[in-house]
């Protein structure tokens, strides 16, 4: 069964670190990329950046480009999206994902259950 | 970069009744196109890949169709669990960009 575990929720002050993770069960975790997308509760889905595993090709939505880091641990099937200095504007729920092919152009076909990042003074 | 635009923001639709959702792209998008299902409090599910293909488990009640740069998700004949926030999303773009719609909300 293919599962994408994430980390807990996470509150936090405005211009801390962080590093959320997201780990993989269930298929061969270098064969397929993994996404990152946000989400401002009720509101829409934000594509944020997305990784190869197998082939450490990592690449960032314009928007997020600069703001966060997209990794992967493959000994662990883990994959990772981190902050430097956290904004308040980060607060979201951040979703890890998986495409369904190996190919770039495919659609996701798994989710994570979503990791609520929360950021105030 | 590719706009995808979803209409109406929000459906109100009677059980039983049919429920079309629109999503228009800026630009050609080919049939590399999806819609997801994101019910309250879960994580979106994929319903429909390829423009027009049911994912695995997705009842044959839920129907997508493109027409050039327009794409509609057919419900025909709603149910009170599909109760959801849709979301479209073209998965052409290069440098490769996954781009979503802002969502449609069907309220039954």
């Amino acid at each position: 069964e293919v599962q994408l575990v994430q980390s807990g929720a996470e509150v936090k002050k405005p211009g801390e670190s962080l590093k959320i993770s997201c780990k993989v069960s269930g298929y061969s975790f270098t064969n397929y990329r993994i996404h990152w997308v946000r989400q401002v509760p009720g509101k829409g889905l934000e594509w944020m950046g997305i990784i190869h595993p197998g082939e450490t090709d990592t690449r960032y939505s314009p928007s997020f480009d600069g703001q966060v880091t997209i990794s992967a641990d493959k000994s662990v099937t883990t994959t990772y999206l981190q902050w430097r200095s956290l904004k308040a504007s980060d607060t979201a729920i951040y979703y890890c994902a998986r495409s369904m092919e190996h190919a770039l152009e495919a659609p996701i076909d798994y989710w994570g259950q979503g990791t609520l990042v929360t950021v105030s003074s | 970069e590719i706009v995808m635009t979803q209409s109406p923001a929000i459906l109100s639709v009677s059980p039983g009744e049919r429920a079309t959702l629109s999503c228009r792209a800026s630009q050609g998008v080919s049939n590399n196109f999806a819609w997801y299902q994101q019910k309250p409090g879960q994580a979106p599910r994929l319903l429909i890949y390829g423009a027009s293909t049911r994912a695995t488990g997705v009842p044959a009640r839920f129907s997508g169709s493109a027409s050039g740069t327009e794409f509609t998700l057919t419900i025909s004949s709603l149910q009170s669990e599909d109760l959801a926030l849709y979301h479209c999303q073209q998965y052409t773009d290069w440098p490769p960009m996954y781009t979503f719609g802002q969502g449609t909300k069907l309220e039954i």
